[in-house]
């Protein structure tokens, strides 16, 4: 069955743009999760969606939003970027219980 | 709430080898573990997971996990080292007595001598 899938591969946006970053789970799941991925810091829990709710969210200025559409596809957006915001933005998906994560391969934004 | 540590930023270890890397955890109640590995450029590899049970997980690509509860560990290790085992390798943690979220370590990158 296909994989995560995460669109664009790469962007590059200017400070004060917007960004809109979009995921497609496997067939079946229901959680996604998004994290942000930067040498220093490593991977930094964004939020957490199940069922078209925000389940979890992690500790991120409001710029940060997200949401999950009835088919469990889901969106990231960043508003008024900033030059830390550049970063390997990284989704997964998993079912319910015990199971981890399917990461897709991420979504690179730089921003100038 | 519930953290993960990677003590080392880097690990060398020669080709044949064994390896070790190290990961401990802190959560409330009792933990589900996981090991993943990341290639340049990519997403995350799933390596293997303890939930419970054995306390020896084995995984993907001869890698396995001891899950020390009294020492709050879950250190990764191989036998004997490839090349190719060269990557970033991340730690990580949920805690099922509180929420869903899984929370990563900050990566320790593997690097094996030929």
């Amino acid at each position: 069955k296909a994989g995560v899938t995460q669109t664009p591969r790469y962007l590059i946006k200017t400070r004060g743009q917007q960004v809109t970053l979009s995921c497609s789970p496997i067939s079946g799941h229901r959680s996604v999760s998004w994290y942000q991925q930067t040498p220093g810091q490593g991977l930094q829990f964004l939020f957490e969606y199940f069922s078209e709710t925000q389940r979890n969210k992690g500790n991120f200025p409001g710029r940060f939003s997200g949401r999950q559409f009835s088919n469990s596809r889901s969106e990231m957006n960043v508003s008024t970027l900033e030059l830390g915001d550049s970063a390997l933005y990284l989704c997964a998906s998993r079912p319910e219980g015990s199971d981890g994560y399917t990461f897709g391969s991420g979504t690179r934004l730089t921003v100038v | 709430a519930q953290s993960v540590a990677q003590p080392e930023d880097q690990v060398n270890v020669a080709e044949g080898n064994p390896l070790t890397v190290k990961c401990t955890y802190s959560v409330s109640g009792n933990p589900y573990l996981f090991w993943y590995v990341q290639y340049p450029n990519r997403g995350l590899q799933f390596l293997l997971k303890y939930i419970t049970g054995d306390n020896l997980v084995k995984g993907s690509y001869g890698f396995e996990a001891e899950f020390n509860k009294s020492q709050t560990s879950f250190h990764l290790k191989k036998p004997s080292a490839l090349v190719s085992d060269s990557a970033l390798y991340f730690c990580a943690v949920r805690d099922i007595g509180r929420d869903d979220k899984i929370i990563f370590g900050k990566g320790t990158r593997l690097h094996i001598l030929p």
